[in-house]
């Protein structure tokens, strides 16, 4: 079965600086791996996603994620972070064949101070 | 389009208790989930359905029950509430599977006194 970790469970960035939330997976194989984003008492929301192909992905808001299969890593990252990223950040990971199912990993809380 | 709907926003219920959360979509999607969210756990899935009439659990399916009768609906049954059932619950919708888009809806927010 598949697993993500999500190390970090809360990060305070300034303002304009960069920013970079840790994902692990475990998987036998290549995984569909996904982050997505929670605003306060909102659903979650699809920030990108990583099926094959180039290990660097572009994702909306600015975002981008690059798949390391050595390292089991599938890190998300922004050159410059604005007040509206404060959020939580949510690793997934789901299997190519049979088993239907996304397992999140626990969330990493996002909080940006001018 | 509306989305992924969900009502109750916010429901208390005492121990006990049966209550089912309801959750539409009107995008035509085939796969649809639910998933209980609690403080350092993120999200769990609790049972999936992969298309009218077909239903199976996730990760944490006990005490809930689902069922999918249309494609457009997939209600939620607690059948007899418990404190460890108070949760914020997310109802998701994607086309076909989930390795695309899966749209949330906003959340039930359960507390069971």
């Amino acid at each position: 079965a598949q697993s993500v970790t999500q190390p970090d469970i809360h990060i305070t960035v300034s303002e304009g600086a960069s920013l970079e939330l840790r994902c692990n997976y475990s998987y036998g194989a290549t995984p569909y791996l996904f982050w997505y984003v929670q605003s306060p008492g909102q659903g979650l929301q699809l920030l990108l996603k990583y099926f094959s192909g180039d290990t660097l992905v572009q994702g909306i808001k600015g975002f981008e994620a690059e798949f390391k299969r050595s390292q089991s890593s599938f890190n998300l990252r922004k050159p410059s972070v604005h007040w509206s990223d404060a959020a939580e950040y949510f690793c997934a990971v789901g299997a190519h064949f049979g088993n239907e199912k996304l397992t999140f990993g626990t969330g990493t809380r996002l909080t940006i101070i001018p | 389009n509306a989305g992924v709907t969900q009502t109750p926003k916010f429901q208390v219920l005492k121990t006990g208790q049966s209550m089912t959360l309801q959750c539409a979509q009107d995008m035509n999607h085939e796969y649809m989930s639910w998933y209980r969210q609690d403080p350092g756990m993120g999200l769990r899935l609790i049972h999936y359905s992969v298309g009218a009439g077909i239903t199976d659990q996730g990760e944490v399916p006990n005490g809930y029950n689902v069922s999918r009768s249309t494609t457009e609906d997939f209600p939620l049954r607690l059948l007899s509430a418990a404190p460890s059932q108070t949760s914020v619950y997310f109802c998701a919708s994607t086309l076909k599977g989930y390795q695309e888009t899966q749209y949330f809806g906003p959340g039930t927010r359960l507390l069971v006194l």
